[in-house]
């Protein structure tokens, strides 16, 4: 199975701030197709997970273009240009290279 | 917009069993793969189960191998997820997820908490 460690934990960030995520797969996630996934998702306190960004960079409709993706082979990284209030939550990597599928441990944002 | 109704959690004593009910709208369903995602109380994600468009392939994740059946119906427009010798363990609220494309899920539904407990 294909291990996924995503950094830090937690996250206090300023508002107005950028903040960055991190996630590292224990074996590269370009599939045989050509294209690399890894995913990310936001999930607010009660709500369920909202897709954020696939196959790295592709920002999903709606996601403010606040937030970025980036990264290749096993190392990606949740870029947010400058946090706002509704930001909090926590966050989650997801590789969909081949099953079963992990995620992240997931990091918590918060507004210091 | 893609809907996703999930039903069926409930308190179960450990070694019982549930079934688990998703119904899905607004979207060809029988064009997509499906998942199960779980998350146990306070715990991260985990990804349970996925089938394929005719149900001819099915994953699991190793801990519910065995135990837990993934199936649809897509004349319903549904999923289900039967679960057998419901463990501690299994307890989480589970989400009906919509795979969409590849390496990918995008839409979610709102979950049904699972308790297992005596």
């Amino acid at each position: 199975d294909v291990v996924v460690t995503q950094s830090p934990v937690s996250l206090p960030v300023t508002l107005g701030q950028p903040a960055f995520i991190s996630c590292r797969s224990s074996q590269s996630l370009v599939h045989s197709d050509g294209n690399t996934y890894m995913n990310w998702f936001h999930q607010r306190p009660g709500q369920s997970p909202r897709r954020l960004i696939y196959q790295v960079s592709k920002r999903d409709s709606g996601v403010p273009d606040r937030f970025s993706g980036s990264g290749s082979g096993t190392d990606f990284t949740l870029k947010i240009s400058r946090v706002e209030a509704e930001d909090v939550g926590i966050y989650y990597c997801m590789e969909g290279l081949r099953w079963p599928w992990t995620f992240g441990q997931g990091t918590t944002v918060e507004i210091k | 917009e893609v809907q996703l109704v999930t039903s069926g959690g409930d308190l179960v004593q450990p070694g019982g069993s549930l079934i688990l009910s998703c119904v899905g709208s607004r979207f060809i369903f029988s064009a997509d793969w499906m998942s199960w995602v779980r998350q146990a109380p306070g715990r991260g994600l985990e990804w349970v189960a996925v089938m394929n468009r005719d149900s001819s392939e099915k994953y699991y994740v190793d801990s519910v191998k065995g135990r837990f059946t993934v199936s649809r119906d897509n004349a319903k427009t549904s999923m289900f997820l039967q679960m057998n010798s419901l463990r501690a363990e299994d307890t989480a609220v589970y989400f009906c997820v919509r795979n969409g494309a590849t390496g990918t899920v995008d839409y979610w539904g709102q979950g049904t908490l699972v308790t297992v407990s005596s």
